[in-house]
């Protein structure tokens, strides 16, 4: 079955790493997109990329990282500058071609500071 | 830029009553609004979506109206369960290369039996 796949699903991190959070898509979309869900919050855009090789900064990227090297991997990196990492990170995919522009969500990761 | 407001926050209903969630949108060329449902510690999962050429759009206990001039639409859900329990999210979008889908900030839904 066609789908999107984050890992891991639980992470932790101490402070001054870097960690790299999964994203994985069969689906062929085009677009994929980086949010990150605080308790209660809604969703807030990091980063997203309509095609391999480019990617644009969403509202919040400061302190991240990502890159686009296959059309179905857009990995994020939380790095060291991201002062209060720990939320839920979801990972979202859509394709630009078709009529319907509706994203299909993964699973999510919940990064947590130790 | 497009901004989408969703209201209320939370809301409380009991088993069988029904539930309206509201949402306004500020550009006139967003064309595709869509609602997720999010169950605790999953993502969200669409439930429903309507284009601006139609005006209501039903799946069985859910149905979704659209008001293109007043540029609000509204999620309503019919003889609610307790497994309607969740966050709602309405979205909007102008679709194409330009159509990232802008989101309310969710309301939580509670159901009680």
């Amino acid at each position: 079955d066609g789908g999107i796949t984050q890992s891991p699903k639980y992470l932790f991190r101490k402070e001054g790493q870097n960690v790299t959070l999964s994203c994985e898509q069969n689906l062929n979309h085009d677009a994929m997109y980086w949010y990150r869900q605080d308790p209660g919050q809604g969703l807030r855009l990091i980063y997203y990329s309509q095609i391999v090789n480019d990617f644009q900064k969403g509202d919040i990227a400061e302190g991240y990282s990502v890159s686009r090297e296959k059309k179905e991997s857009f990995p994020l990196t939380v790095t060291s500058a991201q002062k209060n990492p720990t939320a839920f990170y979801l990972c979202a995919s859509t394709d630009r071609g078709r009529t319907n522009y509706g994203y299909t969500f993964g699973s999510g990761t919940r990064l947590t500071v130790v | 830029g497009e901004n989408v407001e969703q209201h209320p926050s939370t809301l409380s209903v009991q088993e069988g009553d029904s539930a309206v969630i509201k949402c306004t949108y500020s550009d006139s060329a967003s064309n595709y609004f869509p609602w997720y449902k999010q169950e605790l510690g999953k993502g969200p999962q669409l439930i429903i979506d309507i284009r601006s050429n139609v005006g209501e759009k039903k799946d069985q206990r859910i149905a979704v109206t659209l008001n293109k001039t007043a540029k609000h639409f509204s999620l309503h859900i019919t003889e609610t369960q307790p497994e309607d329990s969740a966050v709602y999210f309405c979205a909007a979008s102008k679709g194409g290369s330009q159509g990232n889908l802008i989101f309310g900030k969710g309301t939580k839904l509670s159901v009680k039996p």
